[in-house]
């Protein structure tokens, strides 16, 4: 099958600074994207997807990247507070109602 | 609330013991989706199902079961075929087609062999 990959494990950022968290994806079908944010012993919680027709989506304090010619999702989040503190991954889907979701991202705010 | 709800939330298996997992959404949607999750691992495509009455095998279907004899019901049994089945089970659901692809996950469930 597909894979969706994330280039780093862990990261950890001081509070009140930007986040980028970064996503390969190898489908080049793939159309559709999302990103997920799961704390510890919880179900992944929607936080922005992106179509393939776009290139950047933004939301509230965060803001999602799409680089199609090198298959490369990111997640940006400004301000990054206590609360964001969680893994984050994404997901790609290529219209076949299948989802492909990489390991993800620990992201550790520190106050 | 709208929602997936997922019961229970930690349940433990005996050697050779069938369980069932339960998954019921009041979202609407057509789909529904079983996941596994292992530490530091992807989700795990176990089963899905796009219509009441038909479901298909994922990447990890051995050692599962499913039912989807209603739209908002899509329980999950592990059986004693399942080898490793200590795991975080996520249960998701989705509408249908190009529009609102968006997939939703509930709480899930926690299973640990004893």
């Amino acid at each position: 099958g597909e894979s969706v990959g994330l280039h780093l494990p862990t990261l950890s950022v001081q509070e009140g600074d930007n986040s980028i968290i970064n996503c390969a994806y190898s489908n080049s079908a793939s159309d559709y994207f999302i990103w997920y944010k799961q704390e510890s012993g919880k179900g992944p919680q929607f936080i922005i997807d992106i179509r393939s027709n776009m290139d950047k989506r933004q939301g509230q304090r965060v803001t999602v990247l799409l680089n199609k010619t090198v298959k490369h999702l990111s997640l940006q989040i400004a301000a990054t507070q206590p609360g964001d503190s969680a893994v984050y991954f994404c997901a790609e889907n290529d219209n076949f109602n299948k989802f492909y979701f990489g390991s993800g991202t620990k992201l550790n705010v520190k106050p | 609330d709208g929602g997936i709800t997922q019961s229970p939330k930690y349940l433990f298996r005996k050697e050779g013991q069938n369980v069932t997992l339960s998954c019921e959404q009041n979202l609407n949607h057509d789909a529904m989706y079983w996941y596994r999750q292992d530490p530091g691992q992807g989700l795990r495509l176990i089963y899905y199902s796009q219509i009441v009455n038909d479901f298909q095998k994922g990447d990890i279907a051995e050692g599962y079961s499913v039912s989807r004899e209603k739209k908002e019901s899509f329980p999950l049994t592990v059986t004693s075929a399942q080898k490793n089945p200590t795991a975080f089970y996520l249960c998701a659901s989705s509408i249908l087609g190009t529009q609102g692809r968006t997939i939703y996950f509930g709480e899930g469930s926690w299973l640990t062999v004893v």
